[in-house]
C-alpha cells in the first residue's frame, strides 16, 4: 500500500518552456502533497506543502509565479515550472500523505534538465 | 548550521557487520521518520517514531527516538549489500504535523 507515482522521471528541455510533473497517489487518498527539490548530494529542500482545493503554501524563497502548484483533487498534485532556465536544473521529488500521524510516500522523482 | 544532522556523513561497512546512524536535532523532536534513498530515486518510508523513547523495529533495521537528547538512532544489524543505500531522517519540529525537516543523510556501502 502507500504507493506514489510521479511522472515524468526524466525531462529534457530548452530553455524558456514551460514543464509540468504530476503526483499521483494510487491507493490512497492524499489530503496533503508536498513539493521538494534536491540538489547532488544533498539533502531534500521543502518548496511547497499543498491541501486539497486549497492555495498552496510556499517555503521562504520560492518562487510561487515560477513554481505553479495544483491539487484539485485527493489523488493528484502538478508542479509547473514555468519559463524554465538552466539554474532550475535539479531533481524533483513530490510526497503525499493521508492523515496527519500518518508519514509522507515519496515518489521516485523527477530528473530536470534544461539546456 | 543545519537544523538537523546526521552522522556519520559515510559508511563503509563489511557485509555481517552492524552499524548506527544517529539523527541529531537543534531543535524539539515532535516526529522523527526514517527513510532510504537509493541514488537518483525517490525515498522509501522505513519507519515511524512519535514518543520519546520508543523503539522499533523491521526486519534488521532498528529505530529509537530519545526525545530528551533530540536525537534518533538507526541500527542495521548483519548489513547486506541490499541495505546500501542513502538514509535520510526526517523530523516534524514545528509540533503542528505540517510538514518535515530533513537531515543531510548518511550514504552506505556495504562490501562483500
Amino acid at each position: 500500500g502507500a504507493v506514489v507515482s510521479q511522472h515524468p522521471s526524466w525531462v529534457i528541455c530548452k530553455s524558456g518552456t514551460s514543464v509540468k510533473i504530476e503526483c499521483r497517489s494510487l491507493d490512497f487518498q492524499a489530503t496533503t502533497m508536498f513539493w521538494y527539490r534536491q540538489f547532488p548530494k544533498q539533502s531534500l529542500m521543502l518548496m511547497a506543502t499543498s491541501n486539497e482545493g486549497s492555495k498552496a503554501t510556499y517555503e521562504q524563497g520560492v518562487e510561487k509565479d515560477k513554481f505553479l502548484i495544483n491539487h484539485a483533487s485527493l489523488t493528484l498534485s502538478t508542479l509547473t515550472v514555468t519559463s524554465a532556465h538552466p539554474e532550475d536544473s535539479s531533481f524533483y521529488i513530490c510526497s503525499a500523505r493521508g492523515p496527519r500521524d500518518q508519514p509522507q510516500h515519496f515518489g521516485d522523482g523527477t530528473r530536470l534538465s534544461i539546456l | 548550521s543545519q537544523e538537523l544532522e546526521q552522522s556519520p556523513q559515510s559508511l563503509i561497512v563489511q557485509e555481517g557487520k552492524n552499524l548506527t546512524i544517529n539523527c541529531t536535532s537543534s531543535k524539539t523532536l515532535y516526529g522523527l521518520y526514517w527513510y532510504k534513498q537509493k541514488y537518483g530515486e525517490g525515498l522509501i518510508f522505513l519507519m515511524m517514531l512519535q514518543k520519546g523513547g520508543e523503539e522499533k523495529s523491521h526486519e534488521k533495521i532498528t529505530a529509537k527516538l530519545d526525545e530528551k537528547k533530540q536525537q534518533s538512532s538507526l541500527h542495521i544489524t548483519a548489513s547486506q549489500p541490499s541495505h546500501a543505500g542513502i538514509y535520510l531522517c526526517g523530523a516534524d519540529i514545528t509540533g503542528t504535523a505540517s510538514k518535515l525537516t530533513f537531515g543531510t543523510g548518511t550514504r552506505l556501502q556495504v562490501t562483500l
